[in-house]
Parts: C-alpha cells; structure tokens; sequence
C-alpha cells in the first residue's frame, strides 16, 4: 500500500516563528500536493509539485511556501506563522499525470499558532 | 480551473439510499470524476471513479449522464459508519505538467438511528 507520512501530527507555535511541515511518500510518485482544511472550507490547494524542484502555486499560497528536494520528500514552510495560519495540513501524492491515478493523502498536521 | 460544486450537507437515516451530485459544469474530455470519502482526523480516501455512464464497486455506484456535467455517487442502504464527508473531483490536467488538484467543499452526510 501507498503511504504518505506526515511528520508531526500536531504541532503549537507561537506568532512569527518559522514552522516546517514534512510529508514523505514511499511510492515514487512524481505528484505531491499541500492542502489546508478549514471547518466549511473543504480542501483548499496551496501549493503542488509534479517533479523535483518543480512547484506550482494552488488557490491560497500567500504566507505559504514549499520545497521539494527529492522526489519522496515535499515540505511546507509557513515564513512567518500567523494565529489564521492555525488550521489542519494534509499532503497527499499521486502517481502520474494521467487522469485515473489515485490520490494518496497522509493523517494530516493539527497546527495551533498562538 | 476546474470547479465543482455539492450540497453542504445531506442527513439520512440507516438502511436508506442516499444519492449526492456534484455538478462540474468545464469538465474537459480527458477527466475522470472521481469521489472521495473523508472521516474526521483522517485525510480523504478513494471511493470511486468514473468516465461516464455507470459504475459499480463493493462500497457504491456513480452515475455520470451523457453530457457529463454532473455525476451522482450512489450509497445503498447506509449505516451510521458511512457518517463522512464526501467530495467529487475531477483533475485538472495541466498542460505545462503537473495535475491541478481542487475539491470543493463537500458534502457533509450524517446517517442516524
């Protein structure tokens, strides 16, 4: 089976500081995306990447940035946190660029910025 | 971009048909449509997919008419387990590579007693 682990399920930090979220996948896909999940929000998209050192912007990538070394490997970097920053992070990969390929997500990061 | 639009939110109550739609008026010839399930605390997982007419696994149908506008996932006889929020989509293929990927904001379904 596919997994995409998310390094820290959940996290506090404080107003400012620089926040690291890492999300690995195991299956060398060369799709790896970051979502946000808000209370009637749905999922919305930050950023994605579809190849090492490739990133694309998704629907709200302000405050947000990501980095994508190696091709199991996609981070999300919040410069500056801020308390409407606080939400819940969900990295998910898939496989190709083809329209059937399965999405894969992780547990998901509880962020609390305070 | 690629849009899709559900109801908020659905109840039903055990042992029913419940039928969600999601309407995805710029689907592109080459989509799929695809369903996911999400469970709280948990990240979504694949339900179904779809090019168009009917299909049919162990967990539920989806329906896709003709003009493949619209598609409806079909859930028989459900139980309070099927309590989830559930989102249609369909990728956004990107022809400078790369799948844009964008839910919507789901369907919310509460099955009771």
């Amino acid at each position: 089976d596919v997994k995409v682990t998310q390094s820290s399920r959940y996290l506090v930090k404080r107003t400012g500081e620089k926040v690291f979220l890492e999300c690995v996948q195991d299956m060398d896909h060369e799709n790896m995306f970051w979502y946000r999940q808000d209370p009637g929000l749905g999922l919305r998209l930050i950023y994605f990447s579809y190849d090492v050192k490739m990133k694309e912007k998704g629907d709200i990538p302000e405050g947000y940035s990501v980095s994508r070394e190696k091709k199991e490997r996609f981070s999300l970097i919040l410069e500056s946190a801020s308390t409407n920053q606080t939400s819940m992070y969900l990295c998910a990969s898939k496989l190709g660029q083809g329209p059937i390929d399965t999405i894969y997500f992780g547990e998901g990061s509880w962020l609390t910025v305070v | 971009l690629a849009k899709t639009t559900q109801p908020i939110s659905m109840d039903s109550y055990e042992g029913q048909e419940v039928n969600i739609t999601c309407s995805h008026n710029n689907i592109a010839t080459n989509d799929y449509i695809t369903w996911y399930q999400q469970f709280p605390s948990q990240g979504p997982r694949f339900i179904i997919q779809g090019y168009k007419t009917k299909v049919t696994n162990e967990v539920a149908s989806l329906f896709i008419p003709a003009d493949r506008k619209s598609s409806t996932l079909s859930l028989p006889r459900v139980s309070l387990s099927d309590t989830a929020v559930y989102y249609c989509l369909h990728p956004l293929i990107l022809t400078g590579g790369g799948n844009k990927l964008t839910f919507g904001t789901g369907t919310q379904l509460k099955v009771e007693l």
